[in-house]
């Protein structure tokens, strides 16, 4: 069965340094979407990505955040200069069609910053 | 806000037992989805239902969706230790449906 992949499962990163996490979605999958859940709480919506562009985005996806499709299966979130508030799980997400269909979820990257 | 809301929020019942969970939210939506989550790991989608749509069941699962109150419920038959998780309601407003927005989740355990 087909999945979303994201690597890596937890990454590590000094306050102040980039983290890029990657993702790849589902093959034939034309939606992308980026969450965060801090722990114990509930999943946030970042930014969804469809033809190349942001289509959508939350509050929470500001200046430091930034989201590449660089090579037409990879799907990847960079975060800038990285805040302790940052420490979350990450989950990517893809889906065939907006608002139609399901959205499938990877397994997540816990990114914890010291 | 259209965010979803679960009640209740953490739910303990007997192996065996049916686990009803609700969900509720503000706007106007396309569709409603189910996701169960174990502790620390990903979102594992579980049911969509239309919002032209009033029932759905796919095995034990039984999901209700009533848009006049824009609520819905998740049935759990017959409840098993491995169902033990949070779940999750999650919508997708018409005219913004590249954004699906969670709720805060219902905590389920399941007692041996």
């Amino acid at each position: 069965e087909p999945e979303v992949t994201q690597t890596p499962s937890h990454q590590v990163t000094q306050m102040g340094q980039e983290v890029i996490l990657r993702c790849v979605p589902i093959s034939n999958h034309l939606y992308f979407y980026w969450y965060r859940q801090i722990l114990g709480q509930k999943v946030e919506f970042l930014v969804s990505f469809y033809n190349n562009e942001i289509s959508e985005k939350s509050e929470i996806f500001d200046d430091q955040f930034s989201v590449e499709r660089p090579d037409g299966s990879n799907f990847t979130l960079k975060i800038r200069s990285t805040k302790l508030e940052d420490s979350a799980m990450y989950f990517c997400a893809s889906s065939a069609l907006a608002g139609g269909g399901e959205a499938f979820f990877g397994q997540g990257t816990r990114l914890t910053v010291v | 806000s259209q965010q979803g809301e679960e009640d209740p929020q953490a739910l303990s019942i007997q192996e065996g037992e049916n686990a009803t969970m609700n969900c509720s939210y503000k706007t106007s939506i396309n569709n409603l989805q189910w996701y169960r989550q174990n502790s620390g790991r990903g979102l594992v989608h579980l049911i969509l239902i239309r919002s032209n749509e009033r029932e759905k069941h796919s095995g034990r699962l039984r999901v209700t969706l009533d848009t006049s109150k824009k609520s819905s419920s998740l049935l759990i038959t017959a409840s098993r230790a491995a169902d033990t998780a949070s779940y999750f309601c999650a919508t997708d407003a018409i005219g913004r449906d590249d954004k699906i927005i969670f709720g805060k989740g219902t905590r389920l355990h399941i007692l041996p």
